[in-house]
């Protein structure tokens, strides 16, 4: 199994711009889960999903939307990118109930100029 | 709200010098009690998840503790590959709740 994939593993994008940050993931997990990860703050769930059709809001959704369209694939797309935007994203995954420990991605670092 | 404080922020250690990371964390119920390695430039990688106060997991060098207020990351006879960032996160036990909060690390490093 590759685990969880992220594409691409970098990025630089300009103010307002928009883009798609992949994930797939091919564990058939149901749950998936998309963070940021700044200097010096923990990572900060954006949004999830308990399963292909279904998603919901994290701490810090502005500025992100989701869709969840199969079980593998999880992208997360910014509209108008803003400056705040620049991080390191991560993708994670679970295994269905009764296991909640979350596998994560390699992450896609993105500059906002 | 939850909050996890990881301390210290940093932590350097000789070759075989063993230590512990330390996570205290608030939390309304806990789920679950989560540690992750995450290498420069990597995503966080799994450890160990802990439930229950009294609860150990060990795995090579690495033994992590819980109580009703903290965890203890131990670290015995590191090695220089043990260098990394450790991460803790906890997850309440809310209906439907699926956020971790984590703690913002402490970065090990082991000197040969």
């Amino acid at each position: 199994n590759a685990g969880v994939t992220q594409t691409p593993k970098f990025r630089i994008l300009k103010i307002g711009q928009s883009m798609t940050l992949q994930c797939t993931q091919d564990m058939n997990h149901n749950y998936m889960y998309w963070y940021r990860q700044d200097p010096g703050m923990g990572l900060k769930l954006i949004y999830y999903s308990v399963g292909a059709g279904i998603t919901d809001k994290g701490e810090v959704p502005n500025g992100y939307n989701v869709s969840r369209s199969t079980t593998e694939d999880f992208p997360l797309r910014l509209e108008l990118a803003a400056p705040s935007q620049t991080s390191v994203y991560f993708c994670a995954s679970r295994k269905n109930r009764g296991r909640y420990e979350q596998y994560f991605g390699p992450g896609t670092r993105l500059t906002v100029t | 709200e939850d909050q996890v404080t990881q301390s210290p922020e940093a932590l350097r250690l000789q070759e075989g010098e063993s230590s512990s990371l330390n996570c205290s964390y608030t939390v309304s119920g806990l789920r679950g009690l989560f540690w992750y390695r995450q290498d420069p430039g990597k995503g966080p990688e799994f450890l160990f998840t802990l439930y229950s106060a009294g609860e150990e997991k060990e795995k090579e060098r690495l033994k992590a503790t819980l109580t009703k207020k903290e965890s203890f990351l131990h670290i015995t006879a590191p090695k220089p590959e043990d260098s990394a960032t450790y991460l803790c996160a906890v997850q309440a036990i809310n209906f439907g709740n699926e956020k971790l909060t984590f703690g913002t690390g402490t970065r090990l490093t082991i000197i040969p």
